[in-house]
Protein backbone atom coordinates (compact mmCIF):
# COMPACT_ATOMS: atom_id res chain seq x y z
CA UNK A 1 0.00 0.00 0.00
CA UNK A 2 1.00 3.44 -0.13
CA UNK A 3 3.54 4.40 2.72
CA UNK A 4 6.04 6.65 3.46
CA UNK A 5 9.49 5.95 5.06
CA UNK A 6 11.53 8.96 7.27
CA UNK A 7 14.91 8.55 9.01
CA UNK A 8 14.23 7.71 12.56
CA UNK A 9 15.67 10.71 15.23
CA UNK A 10 16.07 12.25 17.04
CA UNK A 11 18.83 14.07 15.20
CA UNK A 12 21.16 16.60 17.05
CA UNK A 13 23.30 18.66 15.17
CA UNK A 14 25.49 22.11 15.90
CA UNK A 15 24.54 25.39 14.49
CA UNK A 16 25.86 25.96 11.13
CA UNK A 17 26.07 22.10 10.35
CA UNK A 18 24.57 21.28 6.93
CA UNK A 19 20.70 18.98 7.31
CA UNK A 20 19.89 16.21 5.56
CA UNK A 21 16.27 14.45 6.89
CA UNK A 22 15.71 11.18 4.33
CA UNK A 23 11.96 10.56 3.01
CA UNK A 24 11.54 8.05 0.90
CA UNK A 25 7.98 7.13 -0.36
CA UNK A 26 5.63 4.23 -2.40
CA UNK A 27 2.44 5.00 -3.79
CA UNK A 28 0.49 4.41 -6.92
CA UNK A 29 0.32 6.79 -9.62
CA UNK A 30 2.03 10.22 -9.25
CA UNK A 31 1.86 11.76 -5.77
CA UNK A 32 2.31 14.88 -4.80
CA UNK A 33 4.99 15.23 -1.20
CA UNK A 34 5.14 17.63 1.11
CA UNK A 35 6.97 18.58 4.51
CA UNK A 36 5.47 19.67 7.12
CA UNK A 37 6.76 20.63 10.68
CA UNK A 38 5.90 21.21 14.10
CA UNK A 39 8.04 23.88 16.19
CA UNK A 40 7.78 23.23 19.91
CA UNK A 41 4.49 24.00 21.57
CA UNK A 42 2.58 24.52 18.08
CA UNK A 43 0.72 22.97 15.49
CA UNK A 44 1.57 20.85 12.33
CA UNK A 45 2.18 23.69 9.47
CA UNK A 46 3.65 23.16 5.67
CA UNK A 47 7.11 23.73 5.48
CA UNK A 48 7.50 22.85 1.75
CA UNK A 49 5.64 20.94 -1.16
CA UNK A 50 6.53 19.65 -4.94
CA UNK A 51 3.70 18.17 -7.13
CA UNK A 52 5.68 16.68 -10.15
CA UNK A 53 9.19 14.68 -10.88
CA UNK A 54 12.10 17.19 -10.31
CA UNK A 55 9.90 19.56 -8.89
CA UNK A 56 12.29 21.68 -6.17
CA UNK A 57 10.47 22.73 -2.79
CA UNK A 58 11.90 25.50 -0.62
CA UNK A 59 10.97 27.63 1.92
CA UNK A 60 13.26 29.21 4.68
CA UNK A 61 16.39 27.81 3.62
CA UNK A 62 15.07 24.45 3.51
CA UNK A 63 15.23 22.10 0.14
CA UNK A 64 13.33 19.41 -1.04
CA UNK A 65 13.90 17.75 -4.92
CA UNK A 66 11.36 15.22 -6.03
CA UNK A 67 12.98 12.03 -7.28
CA UNK A 68 11.15 9.82 -9.49
CA UNK A 69 13.33 7.33 -10.11
CA UNK A 70 14.52 7.10 -6.52
CA UNK A 71 10.96 7.32 -4.98
CA UNK A 72 12.58 10.34 -2.64
CA UNK A 73 12.01 13.95 -1.16
CA UNK A 74 14.99 14.73 1.13
CA UNK A 75 14.53 17.79 2.65
CA UNK A 76 18.10 19.47 3.31
CA UNK A 77 19.09 22.90 4.78
CA UNK A 78 23.15 24.25 4.65
CA UNK A 79 23.28 26.05 7.37
CA UNK A 80 21.02 25.01 10.79
CA UNK A 81 19.89 27.54 13.08
CA UNK A 82 18.36 26.82 16.65
CA UNK A 83 15.26 27.97 15.72
CA UNK A 84 14.95 25.53 13.45
CA UNK A 85 14.77 22.64 16.33
CA UNK A 86 11.52 21.02 15.57
CA UNK A 87 9.41 18.01 14.57
CA UNK A 88 10.11 17.34 10.76
CA UNK A 89 7.37 15.37 8.80
CA UNK A 90 7.44 14.26 5.73
CA UNK A 91 4.23 13.64 3.74
CA UNK A 92 2.40 12.38 0.52
CA UNK A 93 -1.13 13.16 -1.11
CA UNK A 94 -3.00 11.28 -3.67
CA UNK A 95 -5.14 12.63 -5.92
CA UNK A 96 -6.83 9.86 -7.69
CA UNK A 97 -10.00 9.53 -5.72
CA UNK A 98 -10.70 11.55 -2.53
CA UNK A 99 -7.28 13.38 -1.64
CA UNK A 100 -5.54 10.93 0.45
CA UNK A 101 -2.71 12.28 2.16
CA UNK A 102 -0.63 10.20 4.49
CA UNK A 103 2.46 11.16 6.71
CA UNK A 104 6.22 9.18 7.95
CA UNK A 105 6.77 9.25 11.31
CA UNK A 106 8.38 12.56 11.84
CA UNK A 107 12.24 13.13 12.48
CA UNK A 108 12.90 15.46 15.61
CA UNK A 109 15.80 17.65 14.97
CA UNK A 110 17.71 19.32 17.84
CA UNK A 111 20.04 21.71 17.02
CA UNK A 112 23.15 22.99 19.52
CA UNK A 113 24.28 26.71 19.75
CA UNK B 1 -11.27 34.67 11.51
CA UNK B 2 -11.19 31.47 9.15
CA UNK B 3 -9.86 28.16 10.74
CA UNK B 4 -10.42 24.48 11.93
CA UNK B 5 -11.85 23.98 15.56
CA UNK B 6 -11.82 21.48 17.45
CA UNK B 7 -13.53 20.49 20.98
CA UNK B 8 -13.35 19.27 23.07
CA UNK B 9 -9.53 20.37 23.54
CA UNK B 10 -9.14 17.29 26.74
CA UNK B 11 -11.35 14.49 27.13
CA UNK B 12 -11.59 11.81 29.55
CA UNK B 13 -13.27 8.26 28.95
CA UNK B 14 -14.46 5.05 30.85
CA UNK B 15 -13.85 2.36 28.92
CA UNK B 16 -16.66 1.02 27.12
CA UNK B 17 -18.11 4.27 26.70
CA UNK B 18 -18.19 5.68 22.95
CA UNK B 19 -17.00 9.53 22.57
CA UNK B 20 -17.64 12.58 19.86
CA UNK B 21 -14.96 14.55 18.78
CA UNK B 22 -15.49 17.63 17.33
CA UNK B 23 -14.20 19.46 13.88
CA UNK B 24 -15.52 22.33 12.57
CA UNK B 25 -14.04 24.51 9.57
CA UNK B 26 -15.15 27.85 8.24
CA UNK B 27 -12.41 27.83 5.02
CA UNK B 28 -14.93 26.63 2.58
CA UNK B 29 -12.73 23.77 2.30
CA UNK B 30 -13.94 20.60 0.83
CA UNK B 31 -11.42 18.01 2.28
CA UNK B 32 -11.67 17.08 5.61
CA UNK B 33 -9.31 14.14 7.24
CA UNK B 34 -8.95 13.42 11.31
CA UNK B 35 -4.93 11.71 12.12
CA UNK B 36 -4.47 10.26 15.07
CA UNK B 37 -0.88 11.17 16.64
CA UNK B 38 0.95 9.19 19.06
CA UNK B 39 4.60 9.50 20.32
CA UNK B 40 6.89 7.70 17.60
CA UNK B 41 4.53 7.20 15.05
CA UNK B 42 3.89 10.33 13.91
CA UNK B 43 0.02 10.75 12.03
CA UNK B 44 -2.14 8.02 10.96
CA UNK B 45 -4.72 8.40 9.15
CA UNK B 46 -8.43 7.38 10.70
CA UNK B 47 -10.85 9.02 8.22
CA UNK B 48 -11.02 11.42 5.30
CA UNK B 49 -14.01 12.99 3.24
CA UNK B 50 -13.47 15.10 -0.39
CA UNK B 51 -17.34 15.89 0.29
CA UNK B 52 -20.14 15.77 1.56
CA UNK B 53 -22.14 12.42 2.92
CA UNK B 54 -19.17 10.94 1.70
CA UNK B 55 -15.76 9.59 3.27
CA UNK B 56 -13.28 6.60 3.42
CA UNK B 57 -11.43 4.83 5.44
CA UNK B 58 -7.45 5.67 6.23
CA UNK B 59 -5.43 3.20 7.87
CA UNK B 60 -6.32 2.73 11.45
CA UNK B 61 -10.23 3.28 10.65
CA UNK B 62 -11.25 0.30 12.87
CA UNK B 63 -13.06 1.34 16.19
CA UNK B 64 -13.58 4.66 14.59
CA UNK B 65 -17.22 6.50 13.05
CA UNK B 66 -17.48 9.57 11.03
CA UNK B 67 -20.18 11.32 9.18
CA UNK B 68 -20.17 14.38 6.83
CA UNK B 69 -23.52 15.86 6.87
CA UNK B 70 -22.34 19.09 6.16
CA UNK B 71 -19.14 20.54 4.78
CA UNK B 72 -18.18 22.71 7.61
CA UNK B 73 -18.17 19.52 10.06
CA UNK B 74 -16.53 16.31 10.24
CA UNK B 75 -16.80 14.84 13.86
CA UNK B 76 -15.20 11.31 14.73
CA UNK B 77 -16.64 9.02 16.91
CA UNK B 78 -14.45 6.47 18.64
CA UNK B 79 -16.45 3.63 19.63
CA UNK B 80 -15.57 1.08 22.81
CA UNK B 81 -13.97 -1.03 20.08
CA UNK B 82 -11.32 0.81 19.89
CA UNK B 83 -8.58 -0.97 21.91
CA UNK B 84 -6.11 1.65 22.56
CA UNK B 85 -8.13 5.23 22.39
CA UNK B 86 -5.26 6.90 24.48
CA UNK B 87 -4.44 9.41 21.97
CA UNK B 88 -3.50 13.29 20.74
CA UNK B 89 -6.57 13.68 17.09
CA UNK B 90 -6.31 16.01 15.13
CA UNK B 91 -8.31 17.10 12.11
CA UNK B 92 -7.32 18.65 9.42
CA UNK B 93 -8.90 20.59 5.72
CA UNK B 94 -7.57 21.02 2.36
CA UNK B 95 -8.69 23.33 -0.58
CA UNK B 96 -7.12 20.74 -2.71
CA UNK B 97 -3.53 21.34 -3.01
CA UNK B 98 -2.30 19.48 -0.72
CA UNK B 99 -1.56 22.08 2.32
CA UNK B 100 -3.29 20.97 5.13
CA UNK B 101 -4.72 23.16 7.72
CA UNK B 102 -4.54 21.43 11.29
CA UNK B 103 -7.24 22.84 14.24
CA UNK B 104 -5.20 22.29 17.92
CA UNK B 105 -6.26 18.84 18.54
CA UNK B 106 -8.25 16.49 20.88
CA UNK B 107 -6.32 14.59 23.62
CA UNK B 108 -8.27 12.03 24.67
CA UNK B 109 -7.43 9.94 28.12
CA UNK B 110 -8.98 6.68 28.82
CA UNK B 111 -9.18 5.89 32.71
Amino acid sequence: GDSVTQMEGPVTLSEEAFLTINCTYTATGYPSLFWYVQYPGEGLQLLLKATKADDKGSNKGFEATYRKETTSFHLEKGSVQVSDSAVYFCALGLYSSASKIIFGSGTRLSIRP
Amino acid sequence: DGGITQSPKYLFRKEGQNVTLSCEQNLNHDAMYWYRQDPGQGLRLIYYSQIVNDFQKGDIAEGYSVSREKKESFPLTVTSAQKNPTAFYLCASTHGTGELFFGEGSRLTVL
